[in-house]
């Protein structure tokens, strides 16, 4: 069964230093990965995908098929990026849908 | 004003009762989700739509239903057979189904749920 892991519930550290946010998935399938990110008091929103390879607001990830794996980062914390950050697979089986991991708080201090 | 509305922000109700949350989207997207939000477990899905008058079981439908009569709407009711309903409640939609580099899921601002 298809699966999403994020083994920290919260990842505290000082601005200017770098962020990796775990995430491992469990897919039989060709896994399409995403990050979504929801700001103090805004909406979930998309912060990036996999299959785009794109660099949004500093935060890059890369998919590890060998190490089933597909963790964020960013080489310099801001302030502004304290939020929650969920990692998703989209996955046919059974329906196309989202499987979301459980979530890491991400909180940049001073 | 485009995007996907919620409505209340806030319900309270009485254990026993049925309750139905809104959410309509003028985004024209065919595709349509409900998932409930709880500390610690991340997001989970109840139901979703891919089409109108079509919609499938997510994770935890138990306790749940929801109609798709219209492609904007999809609301959700939690009945009074849903153990804990006591939860924070997204909706969200997306204009494709399938994967591909334009899949994208839009949230809606949610509605906290409070049964006493």
């Amino acid at each position: 069964a298809q699966r999403v892991t994020q083994p920290e519930k919260l990842l505290s550290v000082f601005k200017g230093a770098p962020v990796e946010l775990k995430c491992n998935y469990s897919y039989s399938g060709s896994p399409e990965l995403f990050w979504y990110v929801q700001y103090s008091r805004q909406r979930l929103q998309l912060l990036l995908r996999h299959i785009s390879r794109e660099s949004i607001k500093g935060f890059t990830a890369d998919l590890n098929k060998g190490e089933t794996s597909f963790h964020l980062k960013k080489p310099f914390a801001q302030e502004e990026d304290s939020a929650m950050y969920y990692c998703a697979l989209f996955h046919t089986g059974g329906g196309n849908k989202l499987t979301f991991g459980t979530g890491t708080q991400l909180k940049v201090e001073l | 004003d485009g995007g996907i509305t919620q409505s209340p922000k806030y319900l309270f109700r009485k254990e026993g009762q049925n309750v139905t949350l809104s959410c309509e989207q003028n985004l024209n997207h065919d595709a349509m989700y409900w998932y409930r939000q709880d500390p610690g477990q991340g997001l989970r899905l109840i139901y979703y739509s891919q089409i109108v008058n079509d919609f499938q079981k997510g994770d935890i439908a138990e306790g749940y239903s929801v109609s798709r009569e219209k492609k904007e709407s999809f609301p959700l009711t939690v009945t009074s057979a849903q153990k804990n309903p006591t939860a924070f409640y997204l909706c969200a939609s997306s204009i494709r189904v399938t994967a591909g580099d334009s899949y994208e899921q839009y949230f809606g601002p949610g509605t906290r749920l409070t049964v006493t």
